[in-house]
């Protein structure tokens, strides 16, 4: 069984650009959840989705920061007008259901120039 | 606002000695404590998890131990081994599909 699939591994940006990170959920979940972890940090909370839904996203910030699942394809955060600030490991975990543990992809690691 | 606090936050162990890593928690409506072990350039994988109407869980070599009252909970390494060398995060959340919220990390180094 194939793992949370993360792509890209790396992705280099400069400031102003825009960055789109994919997430393939493990076969048979449909409960993403999109984590932020800075350099020395432990991993914050951004946002939760179900299928086509946003359930929870109180750990997004305000401006610039978008996500999606749609009924069909991986799961998308998209970052605009990337900021030096951005610069992180982004990692998506998925469930099959609300009560079950949640499991985490190898991450993707944003760099900005 | 710091909900889940972790220490050490570095640990050296010898082989075959015990690591202990401590958390304690804030809010009493978190249900759900997950322990996560990361490697480098890796994600977290589940080690082990516990729910507050037990106070204590085995798997193997590893042990939560949980004190409601005291609203802390700890992992325990027994026999740890150089491959045991990682860092690991405690969590919590309400309701075992809630977000999680971590606690710092705890980088491990168990010494041959």
């Amino acid at each position: 069984n194939a793992g949370v699939m993360q792509n890209p591994r790396h992705l280099v940006r400069r400031r102003g650009q825009e960055a789109r990170l994919r997430c393939s959920p493990m076969k048979g979940h449909s409960h993403v959840y999109w984590y932020r972890q800075l350099p020395e940090e432990g991993l914050k909370f951004m946002v939760y989705l179900q299928k086509e839904n946003i359930i929870d996203e109180s750990g997004m910030p305000k401006e610039r920061f978008s996500a999606e699942f749609p009924k069909e394809g991986p799961s998308i955060l998209r970052i605009q007008q990337v900021v030096r600030g951005d610069s992180a490991a982004y990692f998506c975990a998925s469930s099959p259901d609300r009560g079950e543990p949640q499991h985490f992809g190898d991450g993707t690691r944003l760099s900005i120039l | 606002q710091q909900q889940v606090k972790q220490s050490p936050q570095s640990l050296i162990v010898q082989k075959g000695g015990i690591s202990i890593i401590n958390c304690a928690y804030e809010n009493t409506a978190f249900d759900y404590f997950p322990w996560y072990q990361q490697f480098p350039g890796k994600g977290p994988a589940l080690l082990i998890a516990i729910r507050p109407d037990v106070s204590e869980k085995k798997e193997g070599r590893f042990t939560i131990s949980f004190n409601k009252s005291a609203k802390q909970f700890s992992l325990h390494i027994m026999d740890s081994q150089p491959g045991d060398s990682a860092t690991y995060f405690c969590a919590a959340s309400k309701g075992q599909g809630g977000k999680l919220i971590f606690g710092q990390g705890t980088e491990l180094s168990v010494k041959p």
